[in-house]
């Protein structure tokens, strides 16, 4: 167990629709990274929170939102879904900066499947 | 934009033997770290071991050690004595030093270990 815990771990659901996908951190981390894994894209940086403040956007597109909350647990938001949305969704929750084995390296959570039918 | 090659899709490597996955960079940046993550069957991406750049000896983690060239922009990572566990996809990754922190991952070594 990562300590970065993502629900729901499964997700099968139709074009059109809108899925949630959650994320709570590892205690004590403040930085929250959304990513996607496809087949044909591979590992893509979707967008980064720190302490419920958006800190970069990478390739998210306008259909996909994100917030982190102020018990710092963080959401995904996909609608419009199409079938090239179906992916793997990781959480990553970072270290605090500084020193040490656990800083600034990213901890990723088991990942929410998708699947758009 | 810093960017993460990987030119070995996949590898195989023999049980108790030693194989190395390369890995280059490309950046303008002197602060990064570079990461070597493994996604074993089960999805979950692991972090294997990690280099900063303003040092100059190559990290190591039990039977985990890179080779890291800074001049060369290389960051390969050798397991020696392989066990059937480490079968997996190895992704290498850059991260800035700046306040973005975002991982740019190369597109993966599929590494098969025959017993």
């Amino acid at each position: 167990d990562s300590g970065v815990t993502q629900t729901p771990k499964h997700l099968i659901t139709a074009t059109g629709q809108r899925v949630t996908l959650r994320c709570s951190p590892r205690s004590g981390d403040l930085s929250v990274y959304w990513y996607q894994q496809s087949l044909d894209q591979g590992l893509q940086f979707l967008i980064h929170y720190y302490n419920g403040e958006e800190r970069a956007k990478g390739n998210i597109l306008e259909r996909f939102s994100a917030q982190q909350f102020p018990d710092l647990h963080s959401e995904l938001n996909l609608s419009s879904l199409e079938l090239g949305d179906s992916a793997l969704y990781f959480c990553a929750s970072r270290g605090r900066t500084g020193l040490g084995p656990g800083a600034n390296v990213l901890t990723f959570g088991a990942g929410s499947r998708l699947t758009v039918l | 934009a810093q960017t993460v090659t990987q030119s070995q899709p996949e590898m195989s490597v023999q049980e108790a033997e030693t194989v190395t996955l390369s890995c280059t960079y490309d950046t303008s940046e002197s602060d990064y770290y570079l990461f070597w993550y493994k996604q074993p069957p089960s999805r979950q991406m692991i972090l294997v071991i990690r280099q900063e750049a303003y040092k100059q000896q190559n990290a190591t983690e039990n039977r985990f050690s890179v080779n890291f060239q800074k001049a060369a922009k290389s960051f390969s990572l050798k397991i020696s004595d392989s066990q059937l566990g480490d079968a997996a996809m190895y992704f290498c990754a850059y991260r800035s030093g700046g306040a973005t922190n975002k991982l740019i991952f190369g597109t993966g070594t599929l590494l098969a270990v025959q017993p």
